[in-house]
């Protein structure tokens, strides 16, 4: 119930393709849902977030698409950079919540 | 001021050791956390403190021990610990009341320990 799922596992995408992250959950009480950006010896960073009474939310090259009905959401990274070549974990959590899910992880390499 | 600060940022202790990691942030969060993270794996939550105070402990081995002196500093205490308990350890503060498009973390570097 508390779990969130990720996938895929690795990406791996030509510079200036898209990148797609998948996400989905179980538990209906989350409501909110952010994605993390982490570079090998750094901590996770906050790269966009989205709450469920949106479809979809853009911010320059990233956007969140949302599917309340399906349980699921996805990132989308527009013209990949090698730059973007990092571990990207999904997350959700209640409303306000201290205690953020974390998915497993997906590493995309971007090859220049 | 937007950073979390963690140190130190490598520490390498023997099983019989006492030491400590230290966090501090100053953005006025009143929600400081210490996660623990595994090589490819997504962090795992130990503690949170909500102003000032331990809400969540997630059933922590007591040979970690938390500490938050003040609403700007957090300590993780390590004494007696297994070659296992080698990670990186993050430090995170969030506003804890949203209100902000992108609520969330804000997560330290980390301290990478290894212990031997």
């Amino acid at each position: 119930q508390q779990q969130v799922k990720q996938s895929p596992q690795s990406l791996i995408v030509q510079k200036g393709g898209i990148s797609i992250i998948n996400c989905a959950y179980e538990n209906t009480a989350f409501d909110y849902f952010p994605w993390y950006q982490q570079f090998p010896g750094k901590g996770p960073a906050l790269l966009i977030a989205i709450r469920p009474d949106v479809s979809e939310k853009k911010e320059g090259r990233f956007t969140i698409s949302f599917n309340k009905s399906a349980k699921q959401f996805s990132l989308h990274i527009m013209d990949s950079q090698p730059g973007d070549s990092a571990t990207y974990f999904c997350a959700a959590s209640l409303r306000y919540g201290q205690n953020f899910v974390f998915g497993p992880g997906t590493r995309l390499s971007v090859l220049p | 001021d937007t950073e979390v600060t963690q140190t130190p940022k490598h520490l390498v202790m023997g099983m019989t050791n006492k030491k400590s990691l230290k966090c501090e942030q100053h953005m006025g969060h009143r929600a400081m956390y210490w996660y623990k993270q595994k090589a490819k794996k997504p962090p795992e939550l130990m503690f949170v403190y909500s102003y000032e105070k331990l809400s969540i402990n997630e059933s922590v081995p007591s040979r970690f021990s938390p500490e938050c002196p003040n609403s700007s500093l957090l300590n993780l205490h390590l004494h007696a610990l297994q070659p296992e308990d080698s990670a990186l350890y993050l430090c995170a503060s969030s506003n804890d009341r949203g209100g902000t498009p992108n609520y969330g973390y804000t997560f330290g570097s980390g301290t990478r320990l290894t212990v031997v």
